[in-house]
């Protein structure tokens, strides 16, 4: 079976400019996260879609970050524009519903984005 | 929100010897506890992990314990082996939120 996909793996962007990562979940995963990562830390959640809908964004800096997630499969999420501190990993997991709420979290590799 | 320590930063351990790595949590509510381990470049991947029902778990050289009542949570990993070397990560899980620690870097030294 085939874990969670992401692209780019590396992104150099001069800042002010847009920059988009692309996210495909495990086949059936109906819920779907994005996390930023920065150098030594633990990942930070920036939203959780259940399906096609945003149910926790209060972590997205919505200014410049958008995020979707059309017919509740791919996902993109966009920067723009980009800041330096924006420089971080950029990791998408996939997790199944389970009964007692416990879903384990399967990662992508993550995109690494530098912002110059 | 919730909160998440997690002691040491770094950890240098012989082979073969054992290690271990501390959590502690805020939100007594949290109820579900994975451990995950990311290797560089790569995402992290879980190892183990634990419910709030149970005191501890154990997977060949690899065991998590709880304390509920005093909110921590660790990791024990024996008889360690260079591949086990990669940065270990743990989480607590609030009402479906993930909150991570701030990741331990273990290196076993041959």
């Amino acid at each position: 079976e085939a874990g969670v996909v992401q692209s780019p793996r590396y992104k150099i962007i001069e800042k002010k400019q847009p920059v988009a990562f692309w996210c495909n979940p495990i086949s059936g995963h109906n819920t779907l996260y994005w996390y930023r990562q920065n150098l030594g830390q633990g990942p930070e959640l920036l939203i959780r879609y259940e399906n096609e809908e945003a149910v926790d964004d209060s972590q997205l800096p919505k200014d410049r970050f958008s995020a979707e997630r059309l017919k509740g499969v791919d996902s993109t999420l966009k920067i723009q524009p980009a800041e330096l501190g924006d420089s971080a990993v950029y990791l998408c997991a996939s997790s199944q519903v389970s009964v007692g709420g416990y879903n384990e979290q399967f990662f992508g590799p993550g995109t690494r984005l530098t912002v110059l | 929100g919730e909160n998440v320590e997690q002691h040491p930063s770094t950890l240098s351990v012989q082979e073969g010897d054992s290690a271990v790595i501390k959590c502690t949590y805020s939100d007594s509510a949290s109820n579900y506890f994975p451990w995950y381990k990311q290797e560089l470049g790569k995402g992290p991947q879980l190892i183990i992990d634990i419910r709030s029902n149970v005191g501890e778990k154990k997977d060949q050289r690899i065991a998590v314990t709880l304390n509920k009542t005093a909110k921590h949570f660790s990791l024990h990993i024996t008889e360690t082996q260079p591949e086990d070397s990669a940065v270990y990560f743990c989480a607590a899980i609030t009402r479906n939120q993930f909150y991570f620690g701030t990741g331990t870097s273990l290196t076993v030294i041959p």
